[in-house]
């Protein structure tokens, strides 16, 4: 069974930094690219970023609200995917999900998700 | 890259059918054969209901089917049940080699 996990999320003040980790366990880690889409509360959801398979280069992409600040990175020894988020705002107060595509070499087709972690920025 | 435009909100009697529209561009919907859709229950994490325009993952309804027509795809429900009262969200790849979410489109079942 495939199974995501997201913990770190918290309060955190405007301007500081924050560690988010997903968990993946069920599947065969290092065969798929891993997703993040945030949701602010009473909001829709909105796509963060990616990273690719190691297969693909690991290379990352990001929404243009967090390029610069959003990092994604991951550990396919310990099947874990990082958004590591600097100089964090207001704005990005947001429950974070983590997701992973429909089968491997896919794209955008987000069959998994976790449970999200709420992520708070206030002062 | 700006969100798709959905509309705020449909509704349906049980048993009709309806249709969710979701427009982009030629950068995103009109470019790519990339749209897919979600539905969101209050609390719950979304679910993937459509991808590629049209395909039905493994344990989606067919009542469920998706299409599209230069920059607008749709989703189209039929035979309406209580239980497709949700959210409901459309996204697509962009040129820009990211994705894109629509504003979102909640279905009422009166």
């Amino acid at each position: 069974e495939v199974q995501l996990v997201e913990s770190g999320g918290g309060l955190v003040q405007p301007g500081r930094s924050l560690r988010l980790s997903c968990t993946a366990s069920g599947f065969t880690f290092g065969d798929y690219a891993m997703s993040w889409v945030r949701q602010a509360p009473g909001k829709g959801l909105e796509w963060v970023g990616f990273i690719r398979s190691k297969a693909y280069g690991e290379t990352t992409e990001y929404a243009a609200s967090v390029k610069g600040r959003f990092t994604i990175s991951r550990d396919d020894s310990k099947t874990i995917a990082y958004l590591q988020m600097n100089s964090l705002k207001t704005e990005d107060t947001a429950v974070y999900y983590c997701t992973r595509d429909r089968a491997p070499r896919e794209l955008g087709t987000y069959a998994f998700w976790g449970q999200g972690t709420l992520v708070t920025v206030s002062s | 890259q700006s969100a798709l435009t959905q509309p705020a909100s449909v509704s349906g009697s049980p048993g009709q059918s309806i249709t969710i529209s979701c427009t982009g561009t030629s950068s995103d919907v009109g470019g790519y054969n990339y749209v897919s859709w979600y539905q969101q229950h209050p609390g719950k994490a979304p679910k993937l209901m459509i991808y590629d325009v049209s395909n039905r993952p493994s344990g989606v309804s067919a009542r469920f089917s998706g299409s599209k027509s230069g920059n607008t795809a749709s989703l189209t429900i039929s035979g309406l049940q209580a239980e497709d009262e949700a959210d409901y969200y459309c996204s697509s790849y962009t040129t820009s080699s990211t994705w894109v979410f629509g504003g979102g489109t909640k279905l009422t079942v009166l």
